[in-house]
């Protein structure tokens, strides 16, 4: 299967900077590569699809790019509402694979 | 607006079997996948499988290949995932989201943009 490695483990910034949030595949998955944001108690919420199509909602301000095994998810101009653990997910391979996450701190 | 509405918790002992259902409003139920996702305690998100409900294909995760099944009620848009020979490690929290529309091939076409709320299954003697 498809390993997914995401790194840092946690990111701690302040409003307003950017984060960027890699996502390392261990074969190509071309462009099916999906983020996701989860905050504490709730379900993963889809943020980026196909690597850079922003879902229903999601502001400009989270922007998805890479393709074949390297991806970025960068979040600009953070706020305190974007502190959660982001998780990337393929769909090229079965069975489909997230990584382990990233957790952003706002400090 | 699209909602997936999620059975309760459910306490099994080991060896057990549990059915979680899913019951889909607002949308073409029989248009979308609908995949199962689990998620441990302090663990990311694991996915299980998906079905289409209109020809019932299924495909699993190996992991859980004999022992999950996933149905579909198109009567009443519903899905259910039974899994079975529970173990202690299959605590956790189980979703279903939907998943990419079936004609929509490609790149570009979204997946898991809606999730039910989730189940807690605790496995415990």
């Amino acid at each position: 299967e498809v390993v997914l490695t995401q790194s840092p483990v946690t990111l701690s910034l302040s409003p307003g900077e950017r984060a960027t949030l890699s996502c390392r595949a261990s074969q190509s998955v071309d462009t099916y590569l999906a983020w996701f944001q989860q905050r504490p108690g709730q379900a993963p919420r889809l943020l980026i699809y196909d690597v850079s199509h922003r879902a229903t909602g999601i502001p400009p301000r989270f922007s998805g790019s890479g393709s074949g095994t390297d991806f970025t998810l960068t979040i600009s101009n953070l706020e305190p509402e974007d502190s959660a653990v982001y998780y990337c997910q393929q769909r090229k391979n079965w069975p489909r694979t997230f990584g382990q996450g990233t957790k952003v701190e706002i400090k | 607006q699209v909602q997936l509405m999620q059975s309760g918790a459910e306490v099994k002992k080991p060896g057990a079997s549990v059915i979680v259902s899913c019951k889909a409003s607002g949308y073409s139920f029989t248009n979308y996948y609908m995949h199962w996702v689990r998620q441990a305690p302090g663990q990311g998100p694991e996915w299980m499988g998906v079905i289409s409900p209109t020809s019932g294909i299924r495909n699993y995760a190996p992991k859980f290949q004999g022992r999950l099944i996933m149905t579909t009620d198109t009567s009443t848009s519903t899905v259910y995932m039974d899994l079975r020979s529970l173990r202690d490690d299959d605590t956790a929290v189980y979703y279903c989201t939907r998943g990419g529309e079936i004609t929509c091939v490609g790149d570009g076409c979204p997946q898991s943009d809606f999730w039910g709320q989730g189940t807690l299954v605790t496995v415990s003697s």
